[in-house]
């Protein structure tokens, strides 16, 4: 198979403050990892394009420094959201694939709340 | 830019019945199509994936067509049961030089009563 996880699974936290989420491929290395955001009754959007080793390529409009990228080996990438505000307050879900010509598997998603 | 609109929003059915879903897209060149399952507060389920070169997909009570030229695609799901009850995304992948993007659409929320 291909399992990619993502920790914490929910996260509450209060504004101003740094929140941390993991992404894991569990059984297979993942070249690229990607990140997305999803609102309420909203398509999934995509934030950003993780590639091991070098620096993340994010969307327009999509803050880089608010929203920093890490992914410094073949099966771990992590999205930190620095200084949140409540308008931080989403869905996201993380996607791995062994390239990125290949399927992308999908994490469970974390849920933040900003209060 | 790809814009995937998917119809209806929201759809109601009794169980047994049979019902499709629809998804369009603005840009026909696509790599793929795949449409996907999440339940409330979850991650996304792949359902099926269509190569651009084919016309339709089957598993089980789902069957996914496509027809590129016209940009859309319909996912038919027989004989509903409430555990099919979940959000349905279709999303495209695109063939140019961005071409593992993905674009999802809004999705349709299916619930089937018993």
């Amino acid at each position: 198979g291909a399992v990619v996880s993502q920790h914490p699974s929910w996260v509450i936290c209060k504004s101003g403050t740094s929140v941390k989420i993991e992404c894991r491929s569990l059984d297979f290395q993942a070249t690229t990892m990607f990140w997305y955001r999803q609102f309420p009754k909203q398509s999934l959007m995509l934030m950003a394009t993780s590639n091991e080793g070098s620096k993340a390529t994010y969307e327009q409009g999509v803050e880089k420094d608010k929203f920093l990228i890490n992914h410094a080996s073949l099966t771990l990438s992590t999205l930190t959201v620095t200084s949140a505000h409540p308008e931080d307050s989403s869905f996201y879900i993380c996607s791995a694939t062994r390239g990125t010509a290949d399927t992308q598997y999908f994490g469970p998603g974390t849920r933040l709340t900003v209060l | 830019k790809q814009e995937v609109t998917q119809i209806p929003a929201a759809l109601s059915v009794p169980e047994g019945e049979n019902l499709v879903l629809n998804c369009s897209f603005t840009d026909s060149a696509i790599y793929n199509l795949q449409w996907f399952r999440q339940d409330p507060g979850k991650g996304l389920t792949s359902l099926l994936l269509i190569q651009s070169s084919q016309r339709e997909q089957t598993s089980g009570r789902l069957n996914a067509s496509l027809d590129k030229s016209s940009g859309r695609s319909t996912l038919y799901i027989a004989a509903s049961q409430p555990g099919d009850s979940a959000t349905y995304l279709c999303a495209v992948r695109g063939s140019g030089g961005s071409n593992y993007k993905l674009t999802f659409g809004k999705g349709t929320l299916l619930t089937v009563n018993p």
